[in-house]
């Protein structure tokens, strides 16, 4: 059971245009949503999050979008730059009972061409 | 300095084998977690370290054992692996685990180590 979704496996995007990654999430106590960007043979790096008390967070060419209502959040990179190609994770977590969830979405691979 | 470092990079181990993991960051953080990618699927969350305590297990077999013996060293033991547990394990550390509804701590990432059981 997915609770954290990325529908699109691979995106690609013209040099200078706007890449938009969405994601998806099914429990409601999640209350913090994080994106990361992923090399070959590197870990993951943290690029931004969100609270679920914001509906929006900007850093640089950065965007995070969050709808609470469809359980949905996105990330807009603009203008998308060929060393943005790499494949990007969000992630979800939550604190509930003592119990904590960080989950990590399936990653959607994202191709800049020059 | 960002940086968690993992020893070694790559490990092949046969099933009858003991092998370590190591993990190390130097960033001050107290919380210090283990993760397990297998290719094309997301990191699963394995283990939390906080204040150099377990803190979360995520339901991980007993083949599998954590340690860590100072706040800047996190350690996996492997022992009796099974083939399937081929995958990339990731270290990654922040400054603490949320309590409550604090504000969220980053997780940095080290590069993982690639292990493959025969």
């Amino acid at each position: 059971d997915q609770q954290v979704k990325q529908n699109s496996p691979s995106l690609s995007v013209q040099e200078g245009r706007i890449s938009i990654l969405n994601c998806d999430y099914t429990n409601s106590m999640f209350d913090y949503f994080l994106w990361y960007k992923k090399y070959p043979a590197e870990g993951p790096t943290f690029l931004i999050s969100i609270s679920s008390i914001k509906d929006k967070n900007e850093d640089g060419r950065f965007t995070v979008f969050l709808n609470k209502s469809a359980k949905h959040l996105s990330l807009h990179i603009v203008p998308s730059q060929p060393g943005d190609s790499a494949v990007y994770f969000c992630a979800a977590s939550a604190i509930s009972s003592g119990t904590y969830k960080y989950i990590f979405g399936t990653g959607t691979r994202l191709k800049v061409l020059a | 300095d960002t940086e968690v470092t993992q020893t070694p990079k790559h490990l092949v181990m046969g099933m009858t084998n003991k092998k370590s993991l190591k993990c190390e960051q130097h960033m001050g953080h107290r919380a210090m977690y283990w993760y397990k990618q297998k290719a094309k699927k997301p990191p699963e969350l394995m283990f939390v370290y906080s204040y150099e305590k377990l803190s979360i297990n995520e339901s991980v077999p007993s083949r599998f054992s954590p340690e860590c013996p100072n706040s800047s060293l996190l350690n996996l033991h492997l022992h009796a692996l099974q083939p399937e547990d081929s995958a990339l394990y990731l270290c990654a550390s922040s400054q603490a685990i949320p309590r409550g509804r604090e504000k969220q701590e980053t997780q940095y990432f080290g590069p993982g180590t690639r292990l493959l059981v025969l």
